[in-house]
């Protein structure tokens, strides 16, 4: 069965440090989709990125990247010189061919001025 | 371009009263759509998925059901809401390949 896990429940950093949300799944498919979203107090969810299981090239999106290892079923995602609107809640999901999205418990990042 | 809403934003309602949630999508075809549940603090869980009209799928059985009237609309709904229904309720569309696209989300409190 498919599983996600963000070990990580709370982060809190101060404006400008760097930080790395951890996201380690499981499945048992060769082709799979791993993906990123982002919840604002606001509540709606963000699509941040997606990611195929046969490209394991990291990503950067200005101050986002993400470094996916299938050799550690992991799939982090860091921001640098964080802000504080980067304050929310991160989602980790993963998606199998045959299987709809499933979640992790998310990580709540804070980013303190 | 697609969209997808989601109503009411808010809503209260006592113990044993009707829900009825709503989400439309425009700008596609038989899309794939979904109700995910979020309990206060917690991740996402689905509830339900439909893939096309009258087809639903659900996940965990509960005091919810939903209906797909319509190819681009989905319904969520209970016939006698327990407290343990709070929570914040999205609907979303897409394909599992594809990523997901959310409706602003729908928060329920039951008093």
């Amino acid at each position: 069965a498919q599983k996600v896990t963000q070990a990580q429940t709370e982060i809190s950093v101060v404006e400008k440090e760097d930080v790395t949300l951890d996201c380690v799944y499981e499945t048992r498919d060769t082709t799979y989709y791993l993906f990123w979203y982002k919840q604002p107090p606001s509540g709606e969810l963000v699509f941040l990125i997606r990611r195929n299981s046969f490209d394991e090239q990291n990503e950067i999106s200005g101050r986002y990247s993400w470094n996916f290892q299938k050799s550690t079923s992991s799939f982090n995602f860091t921001i640098t010189a964080s802000q504080v609107v980067d304050s929310a809640v991160y989602f980790c999901a993963l998606s199998e061919r045959n299987n709809d999205m499933r979640f992790g418990a998310g990580t709540r990042l804070t980013v303190k001025p | 371009s697609q969209t997808i809403h989601q109503w009411p934003a808010t809503l209260v309602q006592p113990v044993g009263s009707p829900l009825s949630l709503e989400c439309t999508v425009e700008g596609t075809s038989n899309p794939n759509l979904y109700w995910y549940r979020q309990a206060a603090g917690r991740g996402l869980q689905l509830l339900f998925y439909s893939v096309g009209i009258g087809q639903i799928s659900s996940e965990v059985p509960q005091n919810l059901s939903a209906s797909r009237p319509q190819d681009r609309q989905f319904i969520l709904s209970s016939k006698k809401l327990l407290l343990s229904d709070s929570g914040f309720y999205l609907c979303a569309w897409g394909l599992r390949v594809g990523g997901y696209t959310f409706g602003s989300g729908t928060r329920l409190t039951v008093v």
